[in-house]
Formats: structure tokens, sequence, C-alpha cells
């Protein structure tokens, strides 16, 4: 069973930069699935940031591109979020999850997720 | 980019009743990059439906998926108590690779 545990700094200041990691246990980050960053915040919906493969291609949402950094440590199992020039309307739930593509009719979903962790964005 | 836009934004229902969610794409989208998820209060969101009406392992049947192009579908046939919830659909395509809808909330009548 794949688990996602998200970790790091629960409070920012504004115009700083927010960073995370999500530790993989029970698969191999380096499998042939995607791993994204999704967040939610608090009384909203859910807003994808970006994901990364082992081989360390990106894709990121444009809305966010300029201020968006996604890594990832294959010796460590983990994948990281930076996220810079951070203000109050980035606080939320950040959740790290993992995302698969069926063999059959190529399906796209995410099957695991973290289970998120909030970062509030004040002085 | 696609935008997906869920209604009713809460639908008020009874235990033992249908709840019928609804999907709405901007454009056309493939039915195997439309997925639903169930979140509760301090949850993470979980996988229901997939491939818009493939069900994840160990979803109970009483949920179901159907649709096509621009216009989705979530069904309960009949509400347990555990089924009160947000519901998100999900669309998988290009630039942003995924986007959700703002969600249906199912609350207790």
């Amino acid at each position: 069973q794949v688990q996602l545990q998200e970790s790091g700094p629960g409070l920012v200041k504004p115009s700083g930069t927010l960073s995370l990691t999500c530790a993989v246990s029970g698969g191999s980050i380096s499998s042939s699935n995607w791993w994204s960053w999704i967040r939610q915040p608090p009384g909203k919906g859910l807003e994808w940031i970006g994901e990364i493969y082992h081989s360390g291609s990106t894709n990121y949402n444009p809305s966010l591109k300029s201020r968006v950094t996604i890594s990832v440590d294959k010796s460590k199992n983990q994948f990281s979020l930076k996220l810079s020039s951070v203000t109050a309307a980035d606080t939320a739930v950040y959740y790290c999850a993992r995302s698969t593509v069926t063999t059959y009719r190529g399906m796209y979903y995410f099957d695991y997720w973290g289970q998120g962790t909030l970062v509030t964005v004040s002085s | 980019e696609i935008v997906l836009t869920q209604s009713p934004g809460t639908l008020s229902l009874s235990p033992g009743e249908r709840a019928t969610l609804s999907c709405r794409a901007s454009q056309s989208v493939s039915s195997s990059y439309l997925a639903w998820y169930q979140q509760k209060p301090g949850q993470a969101p979980r996988l229901l439906i997939y491939g818009a009406s493939s069900r994840a392992t160990g979803i109970p049947d009483r949920f179901s998926g159907s649709g096509s192009g621009t216009d989705f579908t979530l069904t309960i046939s009949r509400l347990e108590p555990e089924d009160f919830a947000v519901y998100y659909c999900q669309q998988y395509g290009s630039s942003p690779q995924w986007t959700f809808g703002q969600g249906t909330k199912v609350e207790i009548k």
C-alpha cells in the first residue's frame, strides 16, 4: 500500500518561500507514475499546482508557474515543492498525490493522496 | 484551459434517497480523463470513479458514473449516512494538466 506524507513549516511569512516535502513509502518514486502537489484553501475547492516524474520532468499550472519549483530526490524516495513570493492567498492545505494512467483505455486519476498539511501565510 | 462546472452547489437529501451530481466541461473531455472524488471534512479526497464510469477499488456499487463529451454524472443510488460529503469531478488535459470542478456538497436534509 502506497503512503504519502507531507512535511514542512506550517507558517510562512508573506513574501517568503513555502517549502514542503512529500515522503513516499510502500512504493517507489521511480515507478511509472507522476507525482503531484494539489492545494485547497480553507473552505474552497482543489487546485492542482504541478507534477514531476522521476526523470525530473515537470508540468506546472500556468497560474502558478512563475513561482513554483517541484523537485525529486530518488535516493530518499521523496519529492518537494517550493512556492516563492507567497501571500495570504497561498494559505491552504497542501496535498501530495500520485497519479496513475491505466494501460487499458489510458485512464488518468489520482489514486493515492497524503493526509494534507495546512500552511498559513502570515506575519 | 478546460473549466469544469459542477451543479448543484449543494444537494440536500435524506438517507435512502438518490443523489444525482452533474459535472459539465467547457469543451469536450475524453471519458478516459474524467474522475470523481469524495472528500469528508479534515480528510484528503478519495477516488470514487475513474474513466467516467469505472468504480475504484473498494467503492460500493451504489456509486456509479456516466456521461461523455461535456456532460458527466455521478449517481449515488441510495444515500448512506457516510455518503454525506463534498464531491469533486476532475479532468486530465493539457496546460494545466489537471483541473477540478468546484465541488458539490451533499448534505443531510
